[in-house]
C-alpha cells in the first residue's frame, strides 16, 4: 500500500548515543520533512529534502543530521543523543505543489535518558 | 516572516454542541491554508483546505472559510461527537515560489465528553 512509515514507533536510549531515525513514502514525492513535537512549542521543523541529495534546514536543525541518497528515505539521526531532543518525532513527504497537503507518518516516540 | 496563531484550548465541549476553533495568519500574498487533525498516538491527518480567498474547506461535516480581509480560517462543526476528540492544527503554505513549508500554529486539544 502506498504511504509514509516511520521506523521504530518507540525507541529509549543513553545520552551520548547515536540513533537514528528512518522515515520512507512510496509516493515518489519530490519534498520530504522531519518534525518535532513537543508540549507547548507544536511542530518544528527539523530538515527538509527537495529532492535527493538535496537538504535544507529547517528551524530547529542543532544536533541533528540528515541524508537523502533515495527519494524515498530520508533518515533522520541524533548523532550524540542529549535528554533535550526528547521527543516525538513525525516525518511528511509531499509532491512539492504548494497548495497541496503534506503527508505524515505515524511518529517516533524517542526517549533519551 | 509567516506565522499561524490559534486559540490554544485545551477545548472541553459536551456531545452535540458546536465547535468554534479560531485561526488567524500573517503571510504575504495569498497562502494556502490547511487544518489538520491528531488523533492519539498517530500522527496528523489533513482535515481540510481553501487555496483562495473566499474557499470553503469542509471535510467530515467540519468547515473554514478563507477570510482574507481579517486573515482568518476559523474551524467550526455544528454538532460535535466523542470522535472528534484530538488535537487540531491551523496551518499555511506560502503560494508561489520554492517554499513549499508548512507553518503550524501549536495546536489545539480538543475533548468532547458523552
Amino acid at each position: 500500500d502506498a504511504g509514509i512509515t516511520q521506523s521504530p514507533r518507540y525507541k529509549i536510549t543513553e545520552t551520548g548515543r547515536q540513533v537514528t531515525l528512518m522515515c520512507h513514502q512510496t509516493w515518489s514525492h519530490s519534498y520530504m520533512f522531519w518534525y518535532r513535537q513537543d508540549l507547548g512549542h507544536g511542530l518544528r521543523l527539523i530538515y527538509y529534502s527537495a529532492a535527493a541529495d538535496i537538504t535544507d534546514k529547517g528551524e530547529v536543525p542543532d544536533g541533528y543530521v540528515v541524508s537523502r541518497s533515495k527519494t524515498e528515505n530520508f533518515p533522520l539521526t541524533l548523532e550524540s543523543a542529549t535528554r533535550s531532543q526528547t521527543s516525538v518525532y513525525f516525518c511528511a513527504s509531499s509532491d512539492g505543489v504548494s497548495n497541496q497537503p503534506q503527508h505524515f507518518g505515524d511518529g517516533t516516540r524517542l526517549s533519551i535518558l | 516572516g509567516d506565522s499561524v496563531t490559534q486559540m490554544e484550548g485545551p477545548v472541553t465541549l459536551s456531545e452535540e454542541a458546536f465547535l468554534t476553533i479560531n485561526c488567524t495568519y500573517t503571510a504575504t500574498g495569498y497562502p494556502s491554508l490547511f487544518w489538520y487533525v491528531q488523533y492519539p498516538g498517530e500522527g496528523l491527518q489533513l482535515l481540510l483546505k481553501a487555496t483562495k480567498a473566499d474557499d470553503k474547506g469542509s471535510n467530515k461535516g467540519f468547515e473554514a472559510t478563507y477570510r482574507k480581509e481579517t486573515t482568518s480560517f476559523h474551524l467550526e462543526k455544528g454538532s460535535v461527537q466523542v470522535s472528534d476528540s484530538a488535537v487540531y492544527f491551523c496551518a499555511l503554505t506560502p503560494r508561489g515560489g520554492s517554499n513549499y513549508k508548512l507553518t503550524f500554529g501549536k495546536g489545539t486539544l480538543l475533548t468532547v465528553n458523552p
